[in-house]
């Protein structure tokens, strides 16, 4: 099992410009979440989603967009990227009883 | 709302030596999920342990145990024999056990510092 996999792990972007971070997991889980990282911060939940064809706010959710159309896969979209968006980006995915597992990581740098 | 917090931003260990990491939290509900995961420099993060609120004795895996004091609301990770690939950022984290609600709440982190 690859886990959770995010594309891509490293991409620099102007301001105003847009993209879409994709996360996969093969683990068939009903739950998944898109998360920011930032020094001193923590993490910050950004969106969530329950299941396939659902998703949900989280603490940080302006400037981002989600879909979940297909159960293995979770694409948070930026449509214009800000210098304050400039973060380490996770992905992760549980069952209701299990605990959260983590993708490597998308570090995003807006300019 | 739930909160973490982790008061304390960096620690320092020996070798071999004992080092524990602080964590509390705030709560109304009464069946909860405790986790501690483990952030090295390759950013993965990684379970190292978990606590259910119904249970009253303290997990531990291998090294690694907690101090979970559910009245304090304070649930402490114990790291024994430390090891130089302990050396992380480790984050204190609440999920509910209610249905419904399946966000992780995460403290803001204490770096780890292993001493040769």
């Amino acid at each position: 099992n690859a886990g959770v996999t995010q594309t891509p792990k490293f991409r620099v972007l102007k301001t105003g410009q847009s993209m879409t971070l994709l996360c996969a997991q093969d683990m068939n889980h009903e739950y998944m979440y898109w998360y920011r990282q930032d020094p001193g911060m923590g993490l910050r939940l950004i969106h969530y989603s329950v299941g396939e064809g659902t998703t949900a706010k989280g603490e940080v959710p302006d400037g981002y967009n989600v879909s979940r159309l297909k159960k293995q896969n979770f694409l948070l979209g930026l449509e214009s990227a800000a210098p304050s968006q400039t973060s380490v980006y996770f992905c992760a995915s549980s069952y209701p009883e299990l605990s959260v597992v983590f993708g490597p990581g998308t570090r995003l740098t807006v300019l | 709302a739930q909160t973490v917090t982790q008061s304390q931003p960096e620690m320092s260990v020996q070798e071999a030596e004992t080092v524990t990491l602080s964590c509390t939290y705030d709560t109304s509900e009464s069946d909860y999920y405790l986790f501690w995961y483990k952030q090295p420099p390759s950013r993965q993060m990684i379970l190292v342990i978990r606590q259910e609120a119904y249970k009253q004795q303290n997990a531990t895996e291998n090294r690694f145990s907690v101090n979970f004091q559910k009245a304090a609301k304070s649930f402490s990770l114990k790291i024994s024999d430390s090891q130089l690939g302990d050396a992380a950022m480790y984050f204190c984290a609440y999920r509910s056990h209610n249905s419904g609600t399946y966000k992780y709440i995460f403290g803001t982190g204490t770096r780890l510092k292993v001493l040769a």
